[in-house]
């Protein structure tokens, strides 16, 4: 099981509001990026440093920290927006990284 | 442009070895850490280890860890993973990923498009 821990499925209308959740103890010392994955394509980085938006990531997500929980919201989900999405953190011991199991998105 | 471009996967016996490649354009290795990430069948992301800038410092999943070696050659503007013993749960494909940072990890923002490796009898 991973150390980082994500609802499997979420689902949200279209143009609504959608809060993707992220829970592990390393969370409380260290930020969480987020990654997108849509069917047969690779991972995209869509929030790093807990809430930067790469270049060319729509101002509609963000990324929010609280605790041992960080949080990617997708404010007016769009269609495109129907993926995997990935926590990515440090481990709570060593250097080593660990990815949440991912949570998939439905854009209804 | 930066560019990732995988390559060396394929069917391997369970105890065998392969080296993968990720062929860099765009910038230098030695500015970025740089990652490998695996993906097996219908799973989730895993990642598997990282090199820093200047090569001096790596990183393993425990899962990998004295089986897996990372490296890169600056000269062939290249990253690698040599991959020994491996066992069936290593079936997967494998991205390589450049890092914002250039010492550990900020964020992964350049992928390739993977490239997959099969361990079967």
């Amino acid at each position: 099981s991973s150390e980082l821990t994500q609802d499997p499925a979420v689902s949200v209308a279209l143009g609504q509001t959608v809060r993707i959740t992220c829970q592990g103890d390393s969370l409380r010392n260290y930020d969480a990026s987020w990654y997108q994955q849509r069917p047969g394509q690779a991972p995209l980085l869509v929030i790093y440093d807990k809430n930067v938006r790469p270049s060319g990531i729509p101002d509609r997500f963000s990324g929010s920290s609280s605790g041992s929980t960080a949080s990617l919201t997708i404010t007016g989900a769009q269609a495109e927006d129907e993926a995997d999405y990935y926590c990515n953190s440090r481990h709570s011991h060593g250097e080593a990284l660990v990815f949440g199991a991912g949570t998939k998105v439905t854009v209804l | 442009e930066v560019q990732l471009v995988e390559s060396g996967g394929g069917v391997v016996q369970p105890g065998g070895s392969l080296r993968l490649s990720c062929g860099v354009s765009g910038f230098t290795l030695d500015d970025y850490a740089m990652h490998w990430v695996r993906q097996a069948p219908g799973k989730g992301l895993e990642w598997v280890s990282l090199i820093s800038g200047d090569g001096s410092t790596t990183y393993y999943a425990d899962s990998v860890k004295g089986r897996f070696t990372i490296s890169r050659d600056t000269s062939k503007n290249s990253l690698y993973l040599q991959m020994s013993s491996l066992r069936t749960d290593d079936t997967a494909l494998y991205y390589c990923a450049k890092d914002l940072d250039t010492y550990y990890y900020y964020g992964m923002d350049v992928w390739g498009q993977g490239t997959t490796v099969t361990v079967s009898s």
